[in-house]
């Protein structure tokens, strides 16, 4: 069983189109986490939830918009995509806020926006 | 959180341990090191990671020097499939539920037959 799983794993799309990327993980963890990692292999945060509430919220664009409707899943929806969008985009989970150092990671979504 | 520095890239031999340094010498007291690797086109993998004493897990063993200024990750024997980008990453306990993972730009390591 996969622990944490993401769909899809690629996604090609035209610029000004929405999007979503969805995640989920059967570790029965409380915290959920989002990540961007871009073109020159840097890994940044974006988002973390606990219990479905939002705990951190990086500098990221308004369009981005996190949802999480129960504890395992984080979705992550896309408004208006532009170019600079492309990445890979990861989604993580840890046992809590205290365990935000020991996550799991899900396989990716490659994210290619022309 | 204490900065660290890593080589950029590091080669080993099949079946040969890969001892993998890291500096982080204003590391604080309370200050863990922590180490992840990911796989080309993976998710980030959490490897181990400890305070003071050397820790060992069944991946990988993590040996901290007596001053906390550097530690080296060590793949007793390292397989084609350690090759990654490993990240060294120090934190603080701060609780709050606002930590957060900080990747730096990690060693790459490759491992040849």
């Amino acid at each position: 069983d996969t622990a944490v799983s993401q769909t899809p794993k690629y996604l090609v799309t035209q610029m000004g189109n929405d999007k979503s990327i969805k995640c989920e993980q059967n570790l029965g963890h409380d915290t959920m986490y989002w990540y961007k990692q871009d073109s020159k292999k840097f890994l940044k945060i974006m988002f973390s939830y606990n219990n479905k509430e939002l705990i951190i919220n990086e500098t990221v664009p308004n369009r981005f918009s996190p949802k999480s409707p129960d504890k395992a899943h984080l979705n992550l929806h896309i408004n208006s995509l532009e170019l600079g969008d492309s990445a890979v985009y990861f989604c993580a989970s840890s046992q809590g806020p205290w365990k935000a150092f020991e996550q799991y990671f899900g396989p990716g979504t490659r994210l290619t926006v022309t | 959180d204490a900065k660290t520095t890593q080589p950029t890239s590091m080669d080993c031999a099949e079946g040969r341990a890969a001892n993998l340094p890291c500096n982080h010498s204003t590391i604080s007291g309370n200050e863990y090191v922590y180490w992840y690797r990911q796989i080309h086109s993976q998710g980030p993998q959490y490897i181990i990671h400890g305070l003071k004493n050397n820790e060992t897990n069944e991946m990988a063993s993590l040996i901290i020097t007596e001053d906390r200024k550097s530690s080296t990750l060590i793949l007793p024997h390292a397989t084609l499939r350690d090759t990654a980008v490993y990240y060294c990453i120090v934190r603080v306990a701060k609780g709050g539920g606002s930590e957060k993972l900080v990747f730096g730009k990690g060693t790459k390591l490759t491992v040849n037959p």
